[in-house]
């Protein structure tokens, strides 16, 4: 059963960047690099906004237009590691990040997802 | 981008209930792809129906989805204790995801 885990929580400053990392265990090499890898962000006590994904085995990305130019989404198939990286963090960046996979056709849903991380941007 | 709104923003009821959410696009959905989400605190996100109206492995039948087009239902046939929690619609278009803003049922 595929599992996603994610890397620990983060503290950073205005204006800096923040990598995320989100690794695939169990499962197989399909279940992970065929399907869409995606990031969710949730600030507290509100509600889910869809980031962008990608699909491990194309390699190309696919950005919400409010974070274009900001975020940037990879992925390493050896590692079966998929990395967020936000940048020009400003307070309201500060929310709990999930990764999450949607198993495509006919779905087009989020199946599994991330434990979270906890990114939180303050001077 | 396809806007959703999903009514009420809190439902009080009692377990043993039957709760109906409503999630409403600004445009059609292609394809049915609207799928509800259940959040509890400290939790991710659990699937509960995809395809407006399939439910997802695992997931008890008291849960059911209806609709199409603007207009989708969550019903919740008789509500268990676990069921108090936040409920998100999300739809799929063109390539991009989108959310509501939740609905919470709590218990009355």
């Amino acid at each position: 059963q595929l599992q996603l885990v994610q890397s620990g929580a983060e503290v950073k400053k205005p204006g800096s960047s923040v990598k995320v990392s989100c690794k695939a265990s169990g499962g197989t090499f399909t279940t992970f690099s065929n399907y869409p890898i995606c990031w969710v962000r949730q600030a507290a006590g509100q509600g889910l906004e869809w980031m962008g994904g990608i699909i491990p085995i194309s390699a190309t990305p696919n950005y919400a237009q409010k974070f274009q130019g900001r975020v940037t989404i990879t992925a390493d198939e050896s590692t079966r590691t998929v990395y967020m990286e936000l940048s020009s963090l400003r307070s309201e960046d500060t929310a709990l990040y999930y990764c999450a996979r949607d198993p495509g056709l006919p779905v087009k849903a989020f199946d599994i997802w991330g434990q979270g991380t906890m990114v939180t941007v303050s001077s | 981008e396809i806007v959703l709104t999903q009514s009420p923003g809190t439902l009080s009821l009692s377990p043993g209930e039957r709760a109906i959410l409503s999630c409403r696009a600004s445009q059609s959905v292609s394809g049915s792809y609207l799928a509800w989400y259940q959040q509890k605190p400290g939790q991710a996100p659990r699937l509960l129906i995809f395809g407006a109206s399939s439910r997802a492995t695992g997931i008890p039948d008291r849960f059911s989805g209806s609709g199409s087009g603007t207009d989708f239902t969550l019903t919740i046939s008789r509500l268990e204790p676990e069921d108090f929690a936040v409920y998100y619609c999300q739809q799929y278009g063109s390539s991009l995801f989108t959310f509501g803003p939740g609905t919470k049922v709590d218990i009355k």
